[in-house]
């Protein structure tokens, strides 16, 4: 079955330090993955992706992600953390369907929390 | 723009109660989604659409219909509200063109209460 897991429930990391929120994914093909996040009672924003190309993406707030293929990973990572990057993370990944489209399967979630 | 809204914010209902909830994007998105986020479990796939005048069946499509009439809206309706659909409901779209292909904007969501 085509899946993702978010194996830690919660992160918590010193402000200034780096940070790492993992991800790994099941599908078949080549995965399409993203990075969301959501801050108190708001929607989720987008983050960054991967489609093709390097491995090594850059996003939105200084995050970047690896996509390491042979691991099936995809990690947010974020050299110096805010507090201000405390926040609920949601890694996605597009997945083909029976019909012949796509959908999208979110992980369930990483709790940030910064702390001053 | 204002990118995706989504109406009610807020809504209580009564159990066998029905309501609609919409959805409103102004970025001429192809893609259209329904989502519920409920704590623990992510967020799950109720029902999605790739055009005007077609949706399909996500994860948990039970108890929900959905209809898109028009390529900017998409609605998802309860015919009979069950407690179990107690959750928070967000609406997405997306494109698979240009710069921003693939990325899902999502809506502020709908808090719904039932009792």
């Amino acid at each position: 079955a085509q899946s993702v897991a978010q194996p830690e429930d919660q992160v918590n990391v010193a402000e200034g330090n780096p940070l790492t929120v993992k991800c790994t994914y099941s599908v078949s093909g080549n995965p399409y993955l993203f990075w969301y996040v959501q801050y108190p009672n708001r929607g989720l924003q987008f983050l960054l992706k991967y489609i093709t190309g390097d491995n090594l993406v850059k996003g939105s707030y200084g995050f970047e992600a690896e996509f390491n293929k042979s691991q099936t990973s995809f990690h947010l990572k974020k050299p110096s953390a805010l507090v201000s990057d405390s926040a609920l993370y949601f890694c996605a990944v597009r997945a083909g369907t029976t019909s012949g489209t796509y959908k999208y399967i979110f992980g369930t979630g990483t709790r940030l929390k910064v702390l001053a | 723009n204002a990118g995706v809204t989504q109406t009610p914010k807020f809504r209580v209902l009564k159990t066998g109660q029905s309501m609609t909830l919409l959805c409103a994007q102004d970025m001429n998105h192809e893609y259209m989604y329904w989502y519920r986020q409920d704590p623990g479990m992510g967020l799950r796939l109720i029902h999605y659409s790739v055009g005007e005048g077609t949706t399909a069946k996500g994860e948990v499509p039970d108890g929900y219909n959905v209809s898109r009439l028009k390529k900017q809206n998409f609605l998802l309706g309860l015919e009979s509200a069950a407690p179990s659909q107690t959750s928070v409901y967000f609406c997405a779209s997306s494109n698979r063109r240009g710069a921003h292909s693939y990325e899902q904007y999502f809506g502020p969501g709908t808090r719904l209460t039932v009792t």
